[in-house]
């Protein structure tokens, strides 16, 4: 069965400071791999996702993830946080047959301003 | 705009008393999930409709079922709930992917938080 590993459960940064969450996961085949966002009072929302191509992947406000297939990592980086993006970041990961996901336990960012 | 809801948003019921949570999309996805997330922990699939297939998970308990009776809306009934089944639930919906990795991107519903007394 796939797992996946948040290292980081709680984080408090700085506006401006950078932002690095990490995401392990333990399927060894192809997957897709996403990154979802929930802020305070709000419903879970995509902020990222890799299906193939290009490691790096861009996401909404100025996030990127990069896939390392040989750490089997998909971390999560923002040059620069503000105080918005205080929220909670779920790493996800897919790894087909009948779209079952798995998640990880999540982050909570909180950015001080 | 195209969304997943969820009715109630808070749902407070007691011991053993069932208790039914829904959720409806107009997204026109035809995969439907339910989660379950406790305090701190990462939300776990219970279970998921494929159109009209239902998957469920190996550890999903039997107090646990649910409908899909059209493409909109699917119902999750707890049969008899105990203390430990009190969490927030959520609903997401995917796109019908032609390819077993296709864009299953999934999209969330607010969630209904149950209580039990």
């Amino acid at each position: 069965a796939q797992s996946v590993s948040q290292h980081n459960h709680h984080v408090i940064l700085s506006e401006a400071a950078s932002l690095e969450l990490g995401c392990n996961y333990s399927y060894g085949g192809t997957v897709n791999l996403f990154w979802y966002v929930q802020y305070p009072g709000q419903h879970l929302q995509l902020l990222l996702k890799y299906f193939s191509g290009d490691p790096l992947v861009k996401g909404i406000k100025g996030f990127e993830a990069e896939f390392i297939k040989s750490k089997f990592s998909f971390n999560l980086r923002k040059p620069s946080v503000q105080w918005s993006d205080t929220a909670e970041y779920f790493c996800a990961v897919d790894s087909g047959g009948y779209q079952k996901v798995t998640f990880g336990i999540g982050t909570k960012l909180q950015v001080i301003p | 705009d195209a969304m997943v809801i969820q009715n109630p948003r808070y749902q407070v019921t007691q011991f053993g008393k069932p208790v039914t949570l829904s959720c409806s999309q107009t997204l026109n996805h035809n995969v439907m999930y339910w989660y379950q997330q406790k305090s701190s922990q990462a939300p776990k699939l219970l279970f998921h409709y494929y159109d009209k297939d239902f998957n469920n998970e190996a550890d999903t308990p039997d107090n646990f079922q649910s409908r899909r009776p059209n493409t909109s809306f699917c119902f999750l009934d707890i049969r008899s709930p105990g203390l430990g089944d009190a969490a927030m639930y959520l609903c997401a919906t995917s796109r019908d992917s032609p390819t077993s990795l296709g864009d299953n991107e999934q999209f969330f519903g607010p969630g209904t938080r149950l209580t039990v007394l």
